[in-house]
């Protein structure tokens, strides 16, 4: 089945460490996104990719970075500068250009990230 | 102003009404529109796209877009407890935004009650 595969599904972080969210599609989408969603609110755009080996920052990039090395992986680092870094993280993707079926995102099951 | 506004509820309707959640939006150039729903602690699923003026219907569900008021509403027919969820609205907005990414309003919690 075609999906998109986010994990650890549960992440706990001291403070002070960095930590990776994996992100992996076989939806052969060349668009690839990562979100974050704090309780009671929408999802806030962190970083997105719209082709291999080029990124660009969202709405609230300060404190992550992002690779694009594959088309089917999109990892996600929480570094130690991201204040607040607890949140629910989503993964989506999608197909790129004109039509119906461009720009409708798929997600993953999301990474619960809970800093102690 | 925020550029995707919807109201957080909760939104209680009983059983077998119908449910009308609303949505308004920033930009009078954005071509796509999404409802998206997310039961708790779980990821969005899409519900809904609509793209031109007027209603669509799939099912129990009915998107309604109006570009000229920047408005863009979900009927639920027949609301089931099931469809007790919080309801994403989510805008394209144009590429001379530089946005590239859909922008997500912060949802609606609906509630339907046996």
């Amino acid at each position: 089945d075609g999906g998109i595969t986010q994990s650890p599904k549960y992440l706990f972080r001291k403070e002070g460490q960095n930590v990776t969210l994996s992100c992996e599609q076989n939806l052969n989408h060349d668009a690839m996104y990562w979100y974050r969603q704090d309780p009671g609110q929408g999802l806030r755009l962190i970083y997105y990719s719209q082709i291999v080996n080029d990124f660009q920052k969202g709405d609230i990039a300060e404190g992550y970075s992002v690779s694009r090395e594959k088309k089917e992986s999109f990892p996600l680092t929480v570094t130690s500068a991201q204040k607040n870094p607890t949140a629910f993280y989503l993964c989506a993707s999608s197909l790129q250009g004109v039509g119906s079926g461009a720009n409708v995102l798929t997600f993953g099951a999301g990474s619960r990230l809970t800093v102690l | 102003q925020k550029e995707v506004e919807q109201n957080s509820g909760p939104l209680s309707v009983p059983e077998g009404a119908i449910a009308s959640l609303n949505c308004t939006y920033s930009d009078r150039g954005s071509q796509s529109f999404f409802w998206y729903r997310q039961y708790s602690g779980k990821s969005p699923e899409l519900i809904m796209s609509i793209y031109s003026n007027g209603d669509k219907e799939d099912g129990r569900f009915t998107a309604q877009l109006n570009k000229a008021s920047q408005y863009v509403s979900l009927l639920i027919r027949d609301s089931q407890p099931s469809d007790s969820a919080t309801y994403l609205c989510a805008v394209n907005f144009p590429m001379d935004t530089g946005r590239r990414a859909l922008t997500f309003g912060s949802g609606t919690r609906l509630q339907v009650q046996p």
